[in-house]
């Protein structure tokens, strides 16, 4: 079974500070690790996938498979990355996505 | 605690057919979302719905309609389908708060 967890319903952090989201996951085999964002009632978005290691908005994630985390982070906090966060995961094949209960981020001025 | 409801959770058309995916979201959650996704591939969004309004609509071909009722359950329908509209289908609801709780999904398989 895959599992997800996202400890943290919500995270207020002041404008310029550094944000860390985490994420645990549980898996067997190697899975596919993504982070979504979604702004006020919109619809899901992606904002990096650990398999590109690419950096989108200042934000960045690194997978950890011997802690099972892939915590997101980002160096100075802006306004704008005020949303809920999604660490989903995503095992071989033609298996589902499985999305952690999300992280509140909220940036404060 | 009652979580979002698909149905049904498997289904198997020919091309051509149609069919009807149901979503109830949890009680006093009045936005639903609908999401496909390929196999080995990320999911996409198809359409959402707030307060029984359409909301937003992503990319959901012409041959697919979805609606929301006032007891809010959202369904999805599927019209000419094709070999390439088999996938898992999920949605997802959420209230003010914004988070979305996902449901299980439908697993379509076009034959």
């Amino acid at each position: 079974a895959q599992r997800v967890t996202q400890p943290e319903k919500l995270l207020s952090v002041f404008k310029g500070a550094p944000v860390e989201l985490k994420c645990n996951y549980s898996y067997s085999g190697s899975p596919e690790l993504f982070w979504y964002v979604q702004y006020s009632r919109q619809r899901l978005q992606l904002l990096l996938r650990h398999i590109s290691r690419e950096s989108i908005k200042g934000f960045t994630a690194d997978l950890n498979k011997g802690e099972t985390s892939f915590h997101l982070k980002k160096p100075f906090a802006q306004e704008e990355d005020s949303a809920m966060y999604y660490c989903a995961l995503r095992g071989g094949g033609y298996q589902k996505v499985t999305f952690g209960t999300g992280t509140k981020l909220q940036v404060i001025p | 605690a009652a979580g979002v409801i698909q149905s049904p959770r498997h289904l198997i058309k020919e091309k051509r057919e149609t069919a009807t995916l149901k979503c109830y979201p949890i009680p006093r959650h009045d936005t639903v979302y609908w999401y496909q996704q390929g196999p080995g591939q990320d999911p996409q969004f198809l359409i959402s719905f707030y307060e029984k309004m359409q909301s937003d609509k992503g990319s959901i071909p012409d041959r697919f309609s979805a609606q929301q009722f006032s007891d809010y359950h959202s369904e999805l329908n599927m019209s000419s389908l094709e070999l390439g509209d088999s996938a898992l289908y999920f949605c997802a609801s959420s209230s003010n708060t914004d988070t979305q709780y996902f449901g299980p999904g439908t697993r379509l398989t076009v034959l």
